[in-house]
């Protein structure tokens, strides 16, 4: 199994370009996740999604967009990328817990991402 | 104030030592703690899992949860270099609709 795979593993972009970050996984989970990770501030979620076909927002989702067509891919896109979206994103995803998804998230490597 | 507070660190101990790691909640809904190792340029991975209070144990690592203190803990034992990396704590509840709330981290430096 190859876990919680992320596309690409680093980019540059420009201010006010787009881009398409994809997500997936192989251990057939249900939840899946998108957090952001700067320096000092821990993990923050921008976009979660509780199965195929639904997304949700989390505590910092301006300026972002998710897609979950099929269970195994979430996908996370800039619309306009700003220089404060500069940071590291990782997807991560677990099984529906017994508390509905508290239980062991799944980390993908990450993406670093710098906005110019 | 954060829900979740961590200090940052870093922390920088000699091998072989003892490691405390702490992180203090506000929110009393909490049930599930979690402490997360992540080290450098990779994705955290779950070390230790406790559900509601008191201790559990994992080998070199003792995690201890204090409700009534809203403070939980994680020791290290015989501290080793390959234990350098950054550990966050994380908790969940019914109020949190049971999504992760995450601490800053803390750097651990172990010095051979």
């Amino acid at each position: 199994n190859a876990g919680v795979t992320q596309t690409p593993k680093f980019r540059v972009l420009k201010t006010g370009q787009s881009m398409t970050l994809l997500c997936a996984q192989d251990m057939n989970h249900e939840y899946m996740y998108w957090y952001r990770q700067d320096p000092g501030m821990g993990l923050r979620l921008i976009h979660y999604s509780v199965g195929e076909g639904t997304t949700a927002k989390g505590e910092v989702p301006d300026g972002y967009n998710v897609s979950r067509l099929k269970k195994q891919n979430f996908l996370l896109g800039l619309e306009s990328a700003a220089p404060s979206q500069t940071s590291v994103y990782f997807c991560a995803s677990n099984m529906k817990g017994l508390a509905g998804g508290s239980e062991e998230q799944f980390f993908g490597p990450g993406t670093r991402l710098t906005v110019l | 104030q954060k829900e979740v507070e961590q200090d940052p660190g870093p922390l920088s101990v000699p091998e072989g030592a003892i490691v405390s790691l702490n992180c203090t909640y506000s929110n009393s809904a909490f049930q599930y703690f979690m402490w997360y190792r992540q080290y450098s340029r990779k994705g955290p991975e779950l070390l230790m899992y406790t559900y509601s209070s008191g201790n559990k144990e994992d080998g070199r690592f003792t995690a201890q949860v204090d409700k009534s203190s809203k403070y939980i803990s994680l020791f290290i034992r015989d501290s080793q270099p390959s234990d350098s990396a950054t550990y966050l704590c994380a908790m969940s509840g019914m109020d949190s609709n049971y999504q992760l709330i995450w601490g800053a981290g803390t750097k651990l430096i172990i010095k051979p």
